[in-house]
């Protein structure tokens, strides 16, 4: 069954930096694109950017562009989520979801990672 | 960028059929899909590409996608189903993805 399993919670103060990372199952990595959206408390879901796990190439969300920074390390099948610069407002939890679809414009996500909390205070 | 509109809320009773809408400017030639999130837990895909639904997903769960309207429709409603339904779609030339605001399902 593919899994993808995340980093535990994390507690920074402003001004900091979160690295949260994101392990898939075997044969659940390479080929494919790997999404991360986040969900402030109370709130809908927001999309933050994605990394195609094969070429590394990413494509960030306008709103986190300059703060965001995601890597994956294809000898572990791990993909991260580095976000700087640590506000009262980035308090949520941050998900990582594996994209797939026949074209781009197609893409769903269909495996989900639980989640880490990150609290900013 | 492109806006995916939904209502805040949904109310049926159980065994009645539940309708979600998600608006956006000409959705139709886009590929639709939506997610179901229980309080707590992460979201799971329930329909794909305007009206597939992923193995797993019981029958109850279909999707249509026309003009500016994609909806979601959950028949013979459970209380189980109670949750927060949110579309998505691939914003082209951008590559981006977008989300609607979610709509909450009560089960009454």
């Amino acid at each position: 069954q593919v899994q993808l399993e995340q980093s535990g919670a994390e507690v920074k103060k402003p001004g900091a930096s979160v690295k949260v990372a994101c392990k898939a199952s075997e044969h659940t990595f390479t080929g494919f694109d790997f999404h991360w959206v986040r969900q402030a408390p109370g709130q809908g879901l927001e999309w933050m950017g994605w990394i195609n796990a094969d070429s590394g190439g990413t494509k960030y969300a306008q709103r986190f562009q300059g703060r965001v920074t995601m890597t994956r390390d294809t000898s572990i099948s791990t993909a991260y989520m580095d976000l700087t610069r640590l506000r009262y407002d980035d308090t949520a939890v941050y998900y990582c979801a594996r994209g797939t679809g026949v074209a781009l414009i197609y893409y769903y996500m269909d495996v989900w990672g639980e989640g880490t909390t990150v609290t900013v205070s | 960028s492109y806006v995916l509109t939904q209502p805040p809320s949904v109310s049926v009773g159980p065994g009645q059929t539940a309708r979600f809408t998600c608006g956006g400017n000409n959705l139709g030639r886009k590929s639709v899909h939506w997610y179901q999130q229980k309080p707590g837990q992460a979201p799971v895909l329930v329909v794909y590409e305007d009206s597939d639904r992923p193995s797993g997903i019981p029958e109850r769960f279909s999707g249509s996608n026309s003009g500016n309207t994609a909806t979601l429709t959950i028949s013979r409603v459970e209380a189980g189903d109670e949750a927060d339904y949110y579309c998505q779609v691939w914003d082209y030339p951008s590559d981006h993805v977008v989300f609607g605001g979610g709509t909450k399902l009560t089960v009454l």
